[in-house]
């Protein structure tokens, strides 16, 4: 079956800094890559879309210079998340799709606490 | 618009009894459905998909669900819950034909979530 792994598994980092987490398809090209935060007890919302070798399209309330996107391989996408505050912890997990109508396949996520 | 709407936040049973986990929708078009399973600190794992083909879909784990358009509804059943089956619950809808992004693309729109409880 398909899949997708990201990695760190769980990163802990100061205030201030700024965290890349790295999602892959490992056994077949993701044209398009997506990624979700969860927090603690809810559901997953939808944070960006992003195509290979194109910019990626935020959702409405998320800032695209806070989490900077790039995709720049049919395998590998990554998301920064710049200048890291305590309320940007979160479950973050990426999703990668081989085609327009394929279903997506989750990454296991990232838990990402900021001190 | 699409939209999936999960009737009940939390769900108790016993163990060896049945499980049902409610879902509507809301789809312009084709929708494909999913139930997506997450134990603690983990991710996501697809239980079964809808995408058009038999009403009835059979999933993992004797999980199946049973897509009815005249009550936009999928609800997810097994016949006897396991201990091992206590987790969140996520019931998602995407659109096969309009209703993307603005890039384009198909958006999985995700339930607000069922926790299973399952008692001894």
């Amino acid at each position: 079956g398909a899949v997708v792994s990201q990695h760190p598994s769980r990163v802990i980092c100061k205030s201030g800094t700024s965290v890349k987490i790295e999602c892959r398809s490992l056994d077949f090209q993701a044209t398009t890559m997506f990624w979700y935060r969860q927090f603690p007890k809810q559901s997953l919302m939808l944070m960006a879309t992003s195509n290979e070798g194109s910019k990626a399209t935020y959702e409405q309330g998320v800032e695209k210079d806070k989490f900077l996107i790039n995709h720049a391989s049919l395998t590998l996408s990554t998301l920064t998340v710049t200048s890291a505050h305590p309320e940007d912890s979160s479950f973050y997990i990426c999703s990668a799709r081989a085609g327009v109508n394929n279903e997506q396949f989750f990454g296991p996520g990232t838990r990402l606490t900021v001190l | 618009a699409q939209s999936v709407t999960q009737l009940d936040s939390h769900v108790s049973v016993s163990e060896g009894t049945p499980v049902l986990l409610r879902c509507n929708y809301s789809s312009s078009y084709s929708p494909s459905l999913f139930w997506y399973v997450q134990h603690p600190n983990k991710g996501l794992q697809l239980l079964l998909k809808y995408t058009s083909a038999a009403t009835l879909v059979k999933g993992i784990n004797g999980f199946e669900a049973e897509f009815k358009k005249s009550e936009t509804s999928f609800h997810l059943t097994k016949p006897s819950a396991h201990m091992s089956d206590a987790a969140e619950y996520f019931c998602v809808v995407s659109d096969r034909g309009r209703g993307r992004t603005t890039s384009g693309t198909y958006k999985y729109i995700f339930g607000t979530g069922t926790r299973l409880k399952v008692l001894a």
